[in-house]
């Protein structure tokens, strides 16, 4: 079974960086790209962001290209998305998703990031 | 950015009934398009790929027509685990950019 478990959401306060990670299981990490979606309250999905299998090319949505920062560990199987400068504008739930050709067919269950002082 | 127009933004229906979703790219995007669903407490769904592909898994009372700019996902004889959002997405070229969603209610 696919399952990909986000972790390290939680309150920030603003102009601070957190680190989210991604554990995937169940498929061979390695050969898939791996991506970033999030979704503010009450709005709806906004891609953040992919990266190849060997990190060799990532991809980012330009808004959000100065602030955040995705890598994976393909011995751990763990894609991450490092945030930094965050505002309240960056409170949402983060998805990590596999990506196949571009569509994401499985999706994490999200970690809930608020950013607040 | 491609920008991605999704309609109706809510839709009312009842079981069995059929509906239809409309995604509108600002330019053409061939058929890289995709169709989400989304459910509380549940993982979301890829449903359809390039247009009209169904996933797999996907039952096959969804369907996806459309190339260029305009697309469609239609849902025929709505059973109960339909009634969710739906977000259509285009990977023609990056950045990739959604639709604002469908919300899909039981009348």
């Amino acid at each position: 079974e696919v399952k990909l478990v986000e972790s390290g959401g939680g309150l920030v306060q603003p102009g601070r960086s957190l680190k989210l990670s991604c554990a995937a299981s169940g498929f061979s990490f390695n050969d898939y790209w791996m991506g970033w979606v999030r979704q503010a309250p009450g709005k709806g999905l906004e891609w953040i962001g992919e990266i190849n299998q060997d990190s060799s090319t990532i991809n980012y949505t330009p808004s959000l290209k100065d602030k955040f920062t995705i890598s994976r560990d393909n011995a751990q199987n763990t894609l991450y998305l490092q945030m930094s400068k965050l505002g309240s504008e960056d409170t949402a739930i983060y998805y990590c998703a596999r990506a196949v050709l571009s569509p994401m067919d499985a999706w994490g269950q999200g970690a809930s990031v608020t950013v607040s002082s | 950015d491609v920008q991605m127009t999704q309609s109706p933004s809510y839709l009312a229906a009842s079981p069995g009934e059929s509906v239809s979703i409309s995604c509108k790219a600002s330019k053409s995007i061939s058929n890289n398009l995709a169709w989400y669903q989304e459910k509380p407490g549940k993982a979301n769904k890829l449903l359809i790929h390039s247009g009209s592909t169904l996933q797999s898994g996907t039952p096959s009372r969804f369907s996806g027509s459309g190339s260029g700019t305009d697309f469609t996902l239609t849902i025929r004889s709505l059973e109960s685990e339909d009634f969710a959002v739906y977000y259509c997405q285009q990977y023609n070229e990056y950045p990739l950019t959604f639709g604002s969603g469908t919300k899909l209610e039981i009348k």
